[in-house]
């Protein structure tokens, strides 16, 4: 199993461009989530999905969209970029059922994202 | 008031040392506790797990949780270079469908 895969790993963008943060999992997780990491905030919850179809906000939803039409990947959206939004960006996945259960997520490597 | 809140460090300490980290939080719902440990450049994965107060021990480390004082801890015996990384704290409701972790603290262990 690959595990979490994500892509690309690193990329550079215009402010006011829109990019795809792509995230695939192989270990038919229904919990998908993406958190952005910055210096001294931690991770901090974007958007994140229990199951196919079903998408809700997190913690700092803004700037950004979400779609989950299969199990096994779950993008992420920014559709016109800021500055602000130069990140690390992890996606991350459960295996419990549609709900977070243990509280065991299994990360991706993180995507590096630099808006200009 | 941020609600889990955690030393950034970073903590030096050389090898063989007995590691303390630490989170407090405000939050009284919360009834799972974690920790992750995160190398430069990957995604954190997870170290430890416990459930609501008490110790649990695996190998060299042992996770604590103290309801009544809204803190836990993570202890590192015999630490090694290896374990040099940065170590997040996690929480969650009974229910709830989303983590939230400390800032982090990082380790730095010399040989």
């Amino acid at each position: 199993n690959a595990g979490v895969t994500q892509t690309p790993k690193f990329q550079v963008l215009k402010t006011g461009q829109s990019m795809t943060l792509q995230c695939a999992q192989d270990m038919n997780h229904e919990y998908m989530s993406w958190y952005r990491q910055d210096p001294g905030m931690g991770l901090r919850l974007i958007h994140y999905s229990v199951g196919a179809g079903i998408t809700d906000q997190g913690e700092v939803p803004n700037g950004y969209n979400v779609s989950r039409s299969t199990t096994e990947d779950f993008p992420l959206r920014l559709l016109s970029a800021a500055p602000s939004q130069t990140s690390v960006y992890f996606c991350a996945s459960s295996y419990s059922g549609g709900r977070l259960g243990t509280g065991e997520l299994f990360f991706g490597e993180g995507s590096r994202l630099t808006v200009l | 008031q941020k609600e889990v809140e955690q030393d950034p460090g970073p903590l030096s300490v050389p090898e063989g040392a007995i590691v303390s980290l630490n989170c407090t939080y405000s939050n009284s719902a919360f009834q799972y506790f974690m920790w992750y440990r995160q190398y430069s450049r990957k995604g954190p994965e997870l170290l430890m797990y416990t459930y609501s107060s008490g110790n649990k021990e695996d190998g060299r480390f042992t996770a604590q949780v103290d309801k009544s004082s809204k803190y836990i801890s993570l202890f590192i015996r015999d630490s090694q270079p290896s374990d040099s990384a940065t170590y997040l704290c996690a929480m969650m409701n009974t229910g709830f469908q989303k983590l939230v972790f400390g800032t982090g603290t990082r380790l730095l262990v010399s040989p």
